[in-house]
């Protein structure tokens, strides 16, 4: 089955410690987003990736780094230098506009 | 003005009632337009796309309305199981997804 995959689903950092969260899609798309959603908010863009090696800062990257050397692949880490990082976070594939999600993942930190 | 605009409700309304919810944009040369529904501590999911000439998919219907900016999702005799946020998704030229911060609806027994 085709999809996108977000691992872990939930995750507890320590503060201070740099943490990763994974993306992998096996639909063959070429742009992929992360996105972070607050309690009663909505979805705010961190990074995007319209291509292998290539991405951009969305609205709120501060504190958060990504990578894409595979298509299949937009690894996220959050920093130790993100003030805030509990959050849901979003990681979204699309082809032609039309956005498939992974299951997300929660950070806590503890 | 924000890129996309939603009222966040929420709307409450009963089983069987018509409810519809209006999406505002700011970017004239968007392209294309969706709504995505979002259950709680879910992740989005594409409920249907928005074309020009408008569409139905069984009881929600979709329109668009260029000249005023604004996109929008009609539901016909609610169910308790569309209660859900619902998410517009607006695309301007550079291709990003552009999502307002969605209108929650409840439909009650």
């Amino acid at each position: 089955d085709g999809g996108i995959t977000q691992s872990p689903k939930y995750l507890f950092r320590k503060e201070g410690q740099n943490v990763t969260l994974s993306c992998e899609q096996n639909l063959n798309h070429d742009a992929m987003y992360w996105y972070r959603q607050d309690p009663g908010q909505g979805l705010r863009l961190i990074y995007y990736s319209q291509i292998v090696n290539d991405f951009q800062k969305g609205d709120i990257a501060e504190g958060y780094s990504v990578s894409r050397e595979k298509k299949e692949s937009f690894p996220l880490t959050v920093t130790s230098a993100q003030k805030n990082p509990t959050a849901f976070y979003l990681c979204a594939s699309s082809r032609q506009g039309v956005a498939f999600f992974g299951q997300g993942t929660r950070l806590t930190v503890v | 003005r924000k890129e996309v605009e939603q009222d966040p409700g929420p709307f409450n309304v009963p089983e069987g009632a018509t409810v519809a919810f209006n999406c505002t944009y700011s970017n004239s040369a968007s392209q294309s337009f969706f709504w995505y529904r979002q259950d709680c501590r879910k992740e989005p999911k594409l409920l249907m796309s928005v074309y020009s000439s408008g569409n139905e998919d069984g009881r929600f219907t979709a329109q668009l309305n260029r000249a005023s900016q604004y996109i929008s999702l009609l539901i016909r005799d609610s169910k308790l199981s569309d209660s859900a946020t619902y998410l517009c998704v607006v695309i301007p030229g550079y291709s990003t997804l552009t999502f307002g911060k969605g209108t929650m609806l409840l439909v009650s027994p």
